[in-house]
């Protein structure tokens, strides 16, 4: 079974619309969560951590299950520069490696 | 001023040849790592170094060895290229070990293109 798992998509949503990612993630000892962002033919970039409590950075809504062992993120208002690739990433209590996702690809439609 | 910069951006060879990647960070990160990103867009870690220390050392052909000359560099050299190795590679770097804390910083990438 895949470290983290994330649904590809494609998710075409038109300007203004909300739309929500989920993250399923195999092993109860993740203790790190992040959402990455990586555009077409770039790096990825840290979008942001996410805290068992939930954590907000403007639009963006990122939130924890341990429970369930998954995360989310959810974009509210969104625009066209939010086209990109979102990929959930992990981190085990003892780990010194990050687990990627393969990415759920977002295309924002004006 | 570029936070982890690799060099070349682009890598076009024949199979068989030997080349290396090199790269840099000036953030004062202590842990540096290099990822391989494949057609279906999937990162792999490969190597991971701290303070010029191999910490990870996954699956990856010995044909493929990383050299750290200092925290601040860690260069990719691959022998005998073959046509699987055509990939993305990334290379990352963090303030703690593993990117608990605060997460990676990554380069550009190097796209290499094996003919």
């Amino acid at each position: 079974r895949k470290e983290v798992e994330q649904d590809p998509g494609p998710f075409n949503v038109p300007e203004g619309a909300t739309v929500a990612f989920n993250c399923t993630y195999s092993n109860s000892a993740s203790q790190s969560f992040f959402w990455y962002r990586q555009d077409c033919r770039k790096e990825p970039k840290l979008l942001m951590s996410v805290y068992s409590s939930g954590n907000e950075d403007g639009r963006f809504t990122a939130q924890l299950n341990r429970a369930s062992q998954y995360i989310s993120l959810l974009i509210r208002d969104s625009k066209l520069s939010d086209s990109a690739t979102y990929l959930c990433v992990v981190n085990r209590r003892s780990g010194n490696q990050f687990y990627f996702g393969t990415g759920t690809s977002l295309t924002v439609i004006p | 001023d570029t936070a982890v910069s690799q060099t070349p951006k682009y890598l076009v060879t024949q199979m068989g040849n030997d080349k290396s990647i090199k790269c840099e960070q000036n953030l004062g990160h202590d842990t540096m790592y290099w990822y391989k990103q494949d057609s279906k867009k999937f990162l792999k870690i490969m190597f991971s170094y701290n303070n010029k220390e191999l910490i990870i050392n996954e699956t990856v052909p010995n044909r493929f060895s990383p050299k750290s000359p200092d925290k601040a560099h860690l260069n990719l050299h691959i022998n005998s290229l073959e046509l699987g190795d055509s990939a993305v590679y990334f290379c990352a770097s963090s303030q703690d070990l593993g990117g608990r804390a605060y997460g990676y910083t990554f380069g550009s990438g190097t796209r290499l293109t094996v003919v």
